[in-house]
């Protein structure tokens, strides 16, 4: 079945510094979704790619989608405490069903 | 209602005993899906469902896991004679008909600890 990976699993940062996860599914996606989960929290939804090779900004947070549309990375610029948590990406197949398949998660900490 | 509602939050039952996992899904939303997080983990597939009817239950562990929805509204997940493995965060998710980029809206969970 299809699988979403990412790496790293986890990455320690230090307030100011740069993040990026990557994320690689075994099959090409007609979508991918990032979330993030607080600790202790539930996940919440940051964005959608659908497009070959896009590219979405959320102030410091830069998305993309690659161009064969099975891979993508989420990059933060300048990480706060506040960017602390597990991000996912989530990647629907082409052709059928609704579900989103969830990739293993890139947990992220920052210190001062 | 104006999120995903689950109940109870926190649910602990011992092994052999059956539990229901209740999910109130935001108005309108005709899709409903339930995710399994086990500690420090990520989220696995169970069920989804489309209005009442279950297009992909293929993430069912096992037949002691149902799931039904009535009404297109409210879903409930049944364990039946469950096992310590069974111990997890149960997540439910619905999402718009309409799609629009809006991705899922997740509940708070159901943590169900199996002693």
């Amino acid at each position: 079945g299809q699988q979403v990976m990412q790496i790293p699993q986890y990455q320690h940062v230090q307030e100011g510094e740069d993040f990026t996860t990557y994320c690689n599914s075994s099959t090409t996606l007609s979508n991918i979704q990032w979330y993030k989960q607080r600790p202790g929290g539930h996940p919440v939804f940051l964005i959608q790619l659908v497009k070959s090779g896009e590219v979405k900004k959320q102030k410091r947070l830069t998305f993309q989608f690659g161009e064969a549309k099975k891979n993508s990375s989420l990059h933060i610029t300048a990480t706060q405490t506040t960017d602390v948590g597990t991000y996912f990406c989530a990647g629907k197949n082409t052709g059928t069903a609704s579900k989103l398949t969830f990739g293993t998660g890139t947990r992220l900490q920052v210190t001062l | 209602g104006a999120g995903v509602s689950q109940s109870p939050s926190n649910k602990v039952t011992e092994k052999g005993k059956d539990v229901e996992l209740r999910c109130d899904p935001i108005s309108g939303h005709t899709a409903l899906y339930w995710y399994r997080q086990s500690l420090g983990q990520g989220l696995e597939f169970l069920i989804y469902f489309q209005g009442n009817s279950a297009p992909d239950k293929s993430g069912l562990p096992s037949d002691r896991f149902s799931a039904e929805r009535t009404g297109g509204s409210v879903s409930t997940l049944t364990i039946q004679r469950t096992q310590q493995e069974d111990s997890a965060v149960y997540l439910c998710a619905s999402s718009s008909p309409q799609g629009g980029g809006y991705g899922y809206t997740f509940g708070s969970g159901t943590r169900l600890t199996v002693v």
